[in-house]
């Protein structure tokens, strides 16, 4: 069964607009990583939250983590068109460098 | 610029063939993963391998195998290609543990496979 679970699937919003993702997951971890993949390309990381973390920030990303509901969100702010893209959020399981992804959220940014 | 290459972006075989996806990564590490990724269900690892010669099985290995001959190169091989695995493969290096606990995931473009 899949770790990470993100929620929307799929996310319409206008250029300028914030786009909020979250992401559940079901075992402990140390740490979690947001990916970006542009379509039909690979994944890029983004950002990655550590367990002992509650929020970080990168450029126009912030992401935070609360352990205690085993959940993460994203947050785009001031969105644009190149933002368009799915994204993935991954934990490793047992503390070890292997990586489960959910299923991502489609985010279409519309100019 | 750090890079992890897939030797084709994309490839079309027939059933029965056999197929090999190659993923070569020139950062030193000593993790490599092969994962297929379809629509609605995200990545899922088909196997990975900690150091030269080693491999573990992933969430899917069946109908798949993999070698690692060379720390940089993870290669992909589908003894005998059937039109389920008609799919998008994805290969990542990282770190080793003891050199960075995080496990960030470096990925290639990506071959998509399509099985007639």
């Amino acid at each position: 069964s899949q770790q990470g679970e993100e929620d929307p699937q799929a996310l319409s919003i206008q250029e300028g607009e914030n786009a909020t993702m979250n992401c559940s997951y079901k075992t402990s971890i140390n740490n979690l990583q947001w990916y970006r993949q542009n379509s039909g390309r690979g994944l890029v990381h983004l950002i990655l939250i550590r367990s002992n973390e509650r929020e970080k920030h990168s450029g126009r990303l912030r992401v935070t983590l609360d352990t205690s509901k085993k959940s993460s969100s994203l947050l785009i702010t001031a969105s644009r068109a190149a933002d368009t893209a799915s994204y993935f959020c991954a934990t490793a399981r047992n503390y070890g460098q292997n990586f489960v992804f959910g299923p991502g959220t489609r985010l279409s940014v519309l100019p | 610029d750090v890079k992890v290459t897939q030797s084709s972006r994309y490839l079309v075989k027939r059933t029965g063939e056999k197929v090999f996806l190659e993923c070569v990564q020139d950062m030193d590490h000593e993790n490599m993963f092969w994962y297929r990724q379809d629509p609605g269900l995200g990545l899922r690892l088909i196997y990975f391998s900690y150091d030269v010669k080693m491999k573990e099985k992933g969430d899917i290995p069946e109908g798949y195998s993999v070698s690692r001959e060379k720390k940089e190169r993870f290669s992909l091989i589908l003894e005998s290609a059937s039109t389920n695995q008609t799919s998008m493969y994805l290969c990542a290096s990282s770190l080793g543990w003891d050199r960075d606990f995080t496990g960030e995931l470096f990925f290639g473009e990506g071959s998509r496979l399509t099985v007639l």
